[in-house]
């Protein structure tokens, strides 16, 4: 199975800042997937990132607001702009590997 | 849109079987999943099945799939304290490019001495 890492593990953030979430996998993979948790939630899906390509927004999420890079087939990042404290959530990397999607340890972010 | 539902709540004691529920309401989807997320951690994937079957048992867990009534089981047999956890069953739809996955509400067990 992939192994996945994510930078910051977790962040205290001022409203109106933006932070950038990375998320590293330590073999190729092609797809690439940004996941919400909101306290006490379920995860919803943020975007779908494929290397080389614009990522593909769930509704109710734009890229103004959650910019993606997918630079390579290891590597995405989530930047969560303008933030407020309605964004306080975990965030999560997944990819998918054949018919399994695994997922990254998460981003633990508090918006104040 | 897809809805998949689960209790919120379980307790039972340690040495006894658990039982999770599921409920989806869209027929289309192609495998079903259950993940594990322990405090302050992420998703583990436990265990998956395909949607044309009944039952798959990996060591102590065992899921049950009922098409006709769209309803997914996950018991954990023997179930230890450090089965406590949140339980998200999810499933998985294909856009021709990707395979979007749809969770449930999470179900958060515990187990009892």
């Amino acid at each position: 199975s992939a192994v996945i890492s994510q930078k910051p593990s977790r962040d205290i953030c001022q409203r109106g800042t933006s932070l950038t979430i990375q998320c590293q996998v330590d073999s190729q993979v092609t797809m690439m997937f940004w996941y919400r948790q909101q306290p006490g939630q379920s995860l919803t899906l943020i975007a779908t990132a494929n290397q080389g390509s614009e990522a593909t927004y769930e509704s109710g999420f734009v890229i103004d607001k959650f910019p993606i890079s997918r630079p390579n087939l290891t590597f995405s990042t989530l930047t969560v702009s303008n933030m407020s404290p309605e964004d306080s959530s975990i965030y999560l990397c997944s990819v998918e590997d054949g018919l399994r999607q695994f997922f990254g340890p998460g981003t633990r972010l508090t918006v104040l | 849109g897809e809805d998949v539902e689960q209790s919120l709540f379980l307790s039972v004691r340690e040495g006894d079987s658990s039982v999770i529920n599921c409920t989806y309401t869209d027929s289309s989807s192609t495998y079903l999943y259950w993940y594990k997320q322990e405090p302050g951690a992420g998703l583990q994937l436990l265990t998956y099945i395909f949607s044309n079957m009944d039952m798959k048992q990996d060591q102590r867990l065992t899921v049950l799939l009922n098409k006709k009534d769209k309803h997914l089981s996950l018991r954990i047999a023997d179930t230890q304290t450090g089965d406590s956890a949140i339980y998200f069953c999810a499933e998985s739809f294909s856009t021709g490019t990707a395979s979007k996955l749809t969770f449930g509400t999470g179900t958060r067990l515990q187990v009892t001495l």
